[in-house]
């Protein structure tokens, strides 16, 4: 069982926009800045997406943006495209002697 | 442009050791923090620890603690990764991952480049 909760999966029509949650507690998402989004395609490794809540790295489309309220944050993917196609996990800093927790991540289907 | 090249899959017995390795290059070695991240079949993202490579020191996971040692050489910009008394539950992909955040402003937490993984097979 992860430490922080995702919806096992999401589908929308290409154009449409989608957001998928990640909820954890005051000791992790809603404690600190330091939530991140993955995409990772089947049998590849995970490709950042959105760093500390919000943060953009260079390259990813700004059709991603991320945001945070309490203990829960969202990445929401706007005019849905196919290659949009993957799962996506959150991630956070905690305070507990694991340091990092991860979601159990969304597969996000496109119609 | 960064790279981080790891090793080749592993098919290791129950209680064996397995030694995972991860080359960097295209930035400066010891200038970013590196974790490392594990993915059993069908499961979610699993952190495991971080080393600092310009100065070794190390933390890591609580359910790891004991039976994990992460090692630097920066002569050759290579992390390792040693994960002993190896159970089935270990069977996992193994990446190495580096920390978004410039070393000198602590880790960020973050992990912006990704090794391309490492497939370690634990069955008897």
């Amino acid at each position: 069982q992860s430490a922080l909760t995702q919806p096992a999966s999401v589908s929308g029509s290409p154009g449409q926009s989608i957001t998928i949650s990640c909820t954890g507690t005051s000791s992790d998402v809603g404690g600190y800045n330091y939530v991140s989004w993955y995409q990772q395609h089947p049998g590849k490794a995970p490709k950042l997406m959105i760093y500390d809540v919000s943060n953009r790295p260079s390259g990813v489309s700004n059709r991603f943006s991320g945001s945070k309220s309490g203990n829960t944050a969202s990445l929401t993917i706007s005019g849905l495209q196919a290659e949009d196609e993957a799962d996506y996990s959150c991630s956070s800093y905690t305070s507990s002697s694991t340091h990092v927790v991860f979601g159990g991540g969304t597969k996000v289907t496109v119609l | 442009q960064v790279q981080l090249v790891q090793s080749g899959a592993e098919v290791k017995k129950p209680g064996a050791a397995v030694k995972v390795s991860c080359k960097a290059s295209g930035y400066t070695f010891t200038s970013h923090y590196m974790h490392w991240v594990r993915q059993a079949p069908g499961q979610g993202l699993e952190w495991m620890g971080i080393i600092n490579p310009s100065g070794g020191s190390t933390s890591y996971a609580q359910k790891f603690q004991g039976r994990i040692t992460m090692t630097r050489d920066t002569s050759t910009s290579t992390v390792y990764m040693d994960l002993s008394t190896l159970r089935s539950d270990d069977t996992a992909v193994y990446y190495c991952t580096r920390d978004g955040a410039q070393l000198i402003a602590a880790a960020g937490y973050y992990f912006d480049f990704w090794g391309q993984g490492t497939l370690v097979t634990v069955s008897s």
